[in-house]
């Protein structure tokens, strides 16, 4: 069966203090790993998408890796527009559907 | 580009009435659209993926005669809550994706409270 685990549950940040989200799967042959922030209320908004091992992506002050077992998303200087919840979610090759993480709430505080 | 939209953003409706949610690719043709639900603080529940002109693939435990998705077209997609009750109160989002692309752009979702 196909998983996704996402820690920490919940971060607080200070403004400016750099730090990493995770996200472990056990899927039977990743398609892709994909990164979304969700706002209170709101759809999840695309951030990222990665292929294979070694793969990196980067935007603003958020840059996602990925590896075999594992993907993080690492969040530099942190501003409190940052403060979202982070979802992570695989795709399976031959499927289009994904499977969600539970996600990491992140807070900044100013 | 890849934006999806979702009307309405918020309902309330009476127990035992039928309700419609509308999701739009405006900017894309979605080959495949995908109905989620999310309850409070927790993850992502997919519901079932539509592909235009064919019948949707329901999840395990999605009841399909009471969730009726209808993708008529490349840019819109539907789902129908049917009899609706106060336990099918929650958060419906939908995303879409393109022929040529394996990620899914979501809507800002549709709060639906069932009295």
């Amino acid at each position: 069966e196909d998983q996704v685990t996402q820690s920490p549950e919940a971060l607080r940040l200070q403004e400016g203090e750099s730090s990493s989200l995770n996200c472990s799967y056990t899927v039977s042959g990743l398609r892709g790993l994909f990164w979304y922030r969700q706002d209170p209320g709101k759809g999840p908004e695309f951030l990222f998408t990665l292929y294979s091992a070694g793969e990196e992506k980067e935007k603003e002050r958020l840059k996602a890796t990925l590896t075999k077992k594992e993907s993080f998303l690492h969040i530099t200087a942190p501003k409190p527009e940052d403060s979202a919840t982070y979802l992570c979610a695989v795709q399976v090759s031959g499927y289009s559907t994904l499977t969600f993480g539970k996600g990491t709430m992140l807070l900044v505080s100013p | 580009g890849a934006v999806v939209s979702q009307h309405p953003s918020r309902v309330i409706c009476k127990s035992g009435t039928s309700v419609k949610i509308e999701c739009r690719s405006l900017d894309f043709q979605a080959t495949t659209m995908f109905w989620y639900r999310q309850f409070p603080k927790k993850s992502l529940m997919l519901m079932a993926t539509s592909n235009e002109g064919s019948k949707a693939t329901y999840e395990q435990g999605v009841e399909k005669d009471k969730f009726l998705i209808n993708h008529a077209s490349l840019t819109l997609s539907t789902l129908t809550v049917t009899s609706a009750h106060p336990e099918d109160s929650s958060f419906y989002i939908c995303s879409a994706a393109g022929e040529r692309s394996y990620e899914q752009y979501f809507g800002p979702g549709t709060r639906l409270t069932v009295t």
